[in-house]
């Protein structure tokens, strides 16, 4: 069964309103997690890495103010792009990382397909 | 910037064996090879990894060269439900389970029935 959940799956959204975005660590305790966004026929751009409790680190040319990165627990972790714009469309991934030395453990989740109208 | 080059599509016959190539001439005595593929709007999915053994699981088998500059994943009797893309990284073994993982473009694999 599945490690890792998101949620929603999929959201339509009016452009200037702002979604959230949720990553759930089902079986384990997710030491740190990682967002990606993926545009259509592109490989997967990783945004931000966030560990529990402290403050997400933002890849260059991602805005922290407009992707904003909770992280608050172990087993949850949010993204939430405010004021949307349809340039903002695309799959939102996180995966999660746990202590420990395997590699298989790096899970994804399902994936986050977000469309601004 | 990714550390891996990939041919960007690549074609294989139902029940034949698909080698998928993978080149990382600048890899690190450090770094690991691993393998994900994406099935059309899902998540990656963890397909393997090594150093510089050949490896094998359930699912495929990785061959590294000597010099590990080259890697080959081999699905040894594909399905149609192997069509998706295929990624190679490297990266370094983290305790913390804190390693960025960087994609690179991958090879599309379809598998013709």
């Amino acid at each position: 069964g599945a490690v890792v959940s998101q949620h929603p799956s999929r959201v339509i959204c009016k452009s200037g309103t702002s979604v959230k975005i949720e990553c759930r660590s089902l079986d384990f305790q997710a030491t740190t997690m990682f967002w990606y966004r993926q545009f259509p026929k592109q490989s997967l751009m990783l945004m931000a890495t966030s560990n529990e409790g402290s403050k997400a680190t933002y890849e260059q040319g991602v805005e922290k103010d407009k992707f904003l990165i909770n992280h608050a627990s172990l087993t949850l972790s949010t993204l939430t792009v405010t004021s949307a714009h349809p340039e903002d469309s695309s799959f939102y991934i996180c995966r999660v990382g746990t202590s420990g030395s395997n590699l298989d453990t790096q899970y994804f989740g399902p994936g986050t397909r977000l469309t601004v109208l | 910037d990714a550390k891996t080059t990939q041919p960007p599509s690549m074609d294989c016959a139902e029940g034949r064996a698909a080698n998928l190539p993978c080149n990382h001439s600048t890899i690190s005595g450090n770094e690991y090879v691993y393998w994900y593929r994406q099935i059309h709007s899902q998540g990656p999915q963890y397909i393997i990894h090594g150093l510089k053994n050949n490896e094998t699981n359930e699912m495929a088998s990785l061959i590294i060269t000597e010099d590990r500059k080259s890697s080959t994943l081999i699905l040894p009797h594909a399905t149609l439900r192997d069509t998706a893309v295929y990624y190679c990284i490297v990266g370094r073994i983290s305790n913390f389970g804190n390693e960025k993982l960087t994609f690179g473009t991958g090879t599309r694999l379809t598998i013709i029935p």
